[in-house]
């Protein structure tokens, strides 16, 4: 069974504050991995994907980091805003399958 | 953004009753995917397509089938829907293997 969690569930911040999560995936046949932002009565859109072990990626306040060998993903945002609440989420595609695996999300609220 | 439609909207529909629903997109993309969202569990998978005729299944793919007659067309059949199948379902579709998603507006299907 392919699994990929996501920590924390859900998160409360104050604008300004920095924040991550943590995505959590089976390492073994690793081929991608993605994350997507979804506000609420919207689609997800896609942030990230990542495919090498150490990759770092940037858009403006928001980066991650990739540890293929450890099977695991962070999502940081600096300077949290208002507008930056939504879910986050994160999926793998592993070898030799075309799947997409999700994890439940983290549900990130902004407080003005 | 990728020109991708699902219909219906919104349905409602009685126990024992088949319902099809439509995944549409104009971006010649090569895979899609059915996802279905409940609280607690995030997306998970039910069907995916990597070409025309070629489908497998997901996740939770039991009392459910596609069909993919043509690129652009993804079609999801509750053969006899049931109250468990209550959900908002996704469809999504990417370009290549690895490559990002980029999902429909959603279905909201209550089975009564």
């Amino acid at each position: 069974i392919l699994n990929v969690e996501q920590s924390p569930q859900s998160l409360h911040v104050q604008e300004g504050d920095s924040t991550n999560f943590t995505c959590s995936f089976p390492s073994s046949n690793f081929y991608a991995l993605h994350w997507y932002r979804w506000e609420t009565a919207k689609s997800p859109e896609a942030l990230f994907v990542m495919t090498l072990n150490g990759d770092e990626k940037k858009k403006g306040r928001i980066s991650a980091t990739l540890n293929t060998k450890e099977g695991y993903s962070y999502l940081y945002i600096k300077g949290s805003q208002p507008e930056d609440s939504a879910t986050y989420l994160c999926a793998s595609l592993f070898s030799g399958t075309y799947k997409y695996i999700f994890g439940t999300g983290t549900r990130l609220k902004v407080l003005a | 953004d990728a020109g991708i439609t699902q219909s219906p909207r919104h349905k409602v529909t009685e126990t024992g009753t088949p319902v099809t629903l439509r995944c549409h997109q104009t971006e010649n993309h090569r895979y899609m995917y059915w996802y279905r969202q409940d609280p607690g569990h995030g997306l998970r998978l039910i069907h995916y397509s990597y070409g025309v005729k070629d489908t497998d299944k997901g996740e939770v793919s039991d009392g459910y089938s596609v069909s993919r007659s043509k690129t652009e067309d993804f079609l999801l059949t509750l053969e006899s829907a049931t109250s468990s199948q209550t959900s908002v379902y996704f469809c999504a579709s990417a370009p290549g293997s690895g490559e990002k998603l980029f999902f429909g507006s959603g279905t909201q299907l209550s089975v009564l």
